[in-house]
């Protein structure tokens, strides 16, 4: 059983749909991060967050917005999206800071599709 | 440039045989991180073992070992006595010690293990 949830697990959504994943870790870990991944492609780094601070921003276009309102607690909200965003997205987190990169636990994912 | 090359997209084996899947990096840093991560059917990538630049030795745990060869830029994962649990997408990552919030993942290598 994993220390972090996910919900949903799949989700169909037209390109005018405004829908929210939610992560949820049960780790007392400081840091989470959204992942995209996608076939064929190594796995992107979207956001982070550390201490409910968002500390990057990989360059991910305005209609994916992150919001952490807490340590325990992360959500991504898709508006407008593209058939090309189809794609598992991970949640993860991590404990820091510490002397280099910690272990990441991960969620089992939302298959997201975009039609 | 950092960048992490797992040639090796899908192996195939049968129940017991040894297998090892590769892992080449790149990275201009001296101080740095390899990981190792198993994502089973259902989704979440599990960690395998950290390991940082300055511990070249081998680790076993279990059926799992790991040889590190900064020689070779080279962090090579062997599972012996292969079960049909074992099969599931790996992936080896890279993170420096500069940024060590962001890790350098390879593709990835399918292993499928049968009976």
């Amino acid at each position: 059983e994993t220390g972090v949830t996910q919900t949903p697990r799949h989700l169909v959504m037209g390109m005018t749909n405004k829908k929210s994943l939610k992560c949820e870790q049960h780790l007392g870990h400081n840091a989470m991060y959204w992942y995209k991944q996608s076939a064929k492609k190594p796995l992107e780094l979207m956001f982070v967050y550390s201490l409910e601070e968002r500390v990057e921003n990989n360059s991910v276009p305005s209609r994916f917005s992150p919001e952490c309102p807490n340590s325990s607690h992360l959500f991504l909200h898709l508006h407008t999206l593209q058939p090309e965003d189809s794609a598992l997205y991970l949640c993860a987190s991590s404990q820091e800071p510490g002397p280099g990169q910690t272990e990441a636990f991960f969620g089992q994912g939302t298959r997201l599709t975009v039609v | 440039a950092q960048k992490v090359t797992q040639a090796q997209t899908e192996i195939s084996v049968v129940e017991k045989e040894d297998v090892t899947l590769d892992c080449v990096y790149e990275t201009r840093d001296t101080t740095y991180y390899l990981f190792w991560y198993k994502q089973p059917p259902s989704g979440e990538l599990v960690f395998l073992i950290r390991r940082n630049s300055f511990d070249e030795q081998n680790e076993i745990s279990g059926r799992y070992s790991w040889n590190f060869q900064k020689s070779t830029s080279s962090f090579n994962f062997t599972i012996t006595a292969s079960q049909v649990v074992d099969s599931a997408v790996y992936f080896c990552a890279l993170s420096e010690a500069y940024n060590n919030r962001k890790l350098i993942w390879g593709l990835g290598t399918s292993l499928a293990v049968n009976p």
